[in-house]
């Protein structure tokens, strides 16, 4: 089975700052990697997603994430917060599940705060 | 290319009632989804679609809840005789599967409240 592990709750950078969101997943296979941004009372918003190829991924908005097989992780940054960048952040793992679903697994999010 | 549009967006009722909410997912996606995500939690899948076919579902949809697809096209979701504890947002997503990568698009939820 796989899992998601979002490190901290909430998070406040200041404006300006370095943005660093913390995603570890667990997974029995390479699985495909995925973060979503959701704003007060909307849906999920596709950031960025890895699947095979460069490590290394590029998203909207200046966020970017890199893929690190040996550490499991996912993590997701952005050298300099904006205060709309203020908002819910979500990683998750997706795999084919043999039915043809390739459900995701979401973490339990990170609030992202920006102090002006 | 319009997104995935749900509707309503909320919706209170008491509990013991029916609800009934709608997806359209974007033309041309066959791959369809529906999650819940409850407060302070991320969403939890519930139950799939490929066209009309309702290929999988999770644990978490219980005998109360019931899913349709015809046509392959929009979806709803059904929950009977609702309790508090399906107070949450039930989002829907949709995708192509035309490559082994299923990157879904999310629309904005239907936020649930049962009183």
């Amino acid at each position: 089975a796989q899992s998601v592990t979002q490190l901290g709750s909430h998070v406040s950078v200041s404006e300006g700052a370095l943005v660093l969101l913390r995603c570890n997943y667990s997974s029995s296979v390479p699985p495909y990697l995925f973060w979503y941004v959701q704003y007060p009372n909307q849906g999920l918003q596709l950031l960025l997603k890895y699947t095979t190829g460069a490590t290394l991924v590029k998203g909207i908005n200046g966020f970017e994430a890199e893929f690190k097989k040996s550490e499991t992780s996912f993590h997701l940054t952005k050298p300099s917060a904006h205060m709309s960048d203020a908002a819910e952040y979500f990683c998750a793992v997706s795999l084919s599940s043999g039915a043809g679903s390739y459900q995701l697994t979401f973490g339990k999010g990170t609030k992202l705060s920006v102090i002006p | 290319d319009t997104g995935v549009s749900q509707n309503p967006r909320h919706k209170i009722t008491k509990r013991g009632q029916n609800v009934t909410f709608r997806c359209d997912p974007i033309s041309e996606h066959n791959r369809l989804y529906w999650y819940r995500q409850t407060l302070g939690q991320g969403p939890e899948f519930l139950t799939y679609f490929q066209n009309e076919a309702q290929l999988e579902k999770s644990r978490l949809l219980s005998d109360r809840f019931s899913a349709e697809r015809p046509k392959g096209s929009f979806s709803t979701l059904e929950i009977q005789r609702t309790e508090q504890g399906d107070s949450a947002m039930y989002l829907c997503a949709s995708s192509l599967a035309s490559t082994h990568t299923d990157t879904q698009y999310f629309g904005p939820g239907t936020r649930l409240t049962v009183l």
